[in-house]
């Protein structure tokens, strides 16, 4: 158990319609990660946020947007959703936004759109 | 934002070998090279973290080292067991940014 938690973990929603994915990090840790793990693509970074504030952003769509709360919970909303957007969403966590720190992996949330 | 490959795309072993497999980057700008072992329906596990050119890590039977010259790094796996069947991810950072980029991994089954 990493100590991150995610929920829910597994969805399945009609196109078009709005999901919001929940993460807890791990006790102690202020940064948080959204990774998006698509069918034959690696793992893509979504977006990175410490301590409330956004620090990077990646391939995320402007469809998709997210938020990290005072107590560093994090959600990620995905709006006007497509087939397309059907995958395995992680949130991450570590104590800082270095690249030396270990970052840990939730058990992800199986998104489905049909 | 960096390519990270890896190869080969899987592998099968027999219980006993050893394998290895190799994740290559591109070495500008390079921060840190992460390792993880990533088993179905769970979460992906931390192995390594390496910064330093040369950096050899260990982990019972698992080690990787680094080579932030030429942008590559080797994990090696000596003695497989079926309980080894995964797939290893590395990832890559680099100093313009914050993000962890990702291969695509290297899946690994081990049979008895």
């Amino acid at each position: 158990d990493s100590g991150v938690t995610q929920t829910p973990k597994h969805l399945i929603t009609a196109t078009g319609q709005r999901v919001t994915l929940r993460c807890s990090p791990r006790s102690g840790d202020l940064s948080v990660y959204w990774y998006q793990q698509s069918l034959d693509q690696g793992l893509q970074f979504l977006i990175q946020y410490y301590n409330g504030e956004e620090r990077a952003k990646g391939n995320i769509l402007e469809r998709f947007s997210a938020q990290q709360f005072p107590d560093l919970h994090s959600e990620l909303n995905l709006s006007s959703l497509e087939l397309g957007d059907s995958a395995l969403y992680f949130c991450a966590s570590s104590e800082a936004p270095s690249y030396g720190n270990t970052i840990y992996f939730g058990e992800g949330s199986w998104l489905t759109v049909v | 934002i960096l390519n990270v490959e890896q190869s080969p795309q899987s592998l099968h072993v027999q219980e006993g070998d050893s394998t290895n497999f190799t994740c290559s980057f591109p070495s500008s700008n390079f921060y840190a090279l992460h390792w993880y072992r990533w088993e179905t329906a769970k979460s992906p596990e931390a192995l390594f973290v390496m910064t330093l050119n040369g950096d050899e890590k260990k982990k019972g039977r698992i080690s990787a080292t680094l080579n932030t010259k030429e942008g590559y790094s080797y994990l090696y796996i000596k003695g497989s067991q079926p309980e080894d069947s995964a797939t290893y991810l590395c990832a890559s950072g680099d100093d313009s940014g914050y993000a962890l980029n990702f291969g695509k991994g290297t899946s690994l089954l081990v049979t008895p």
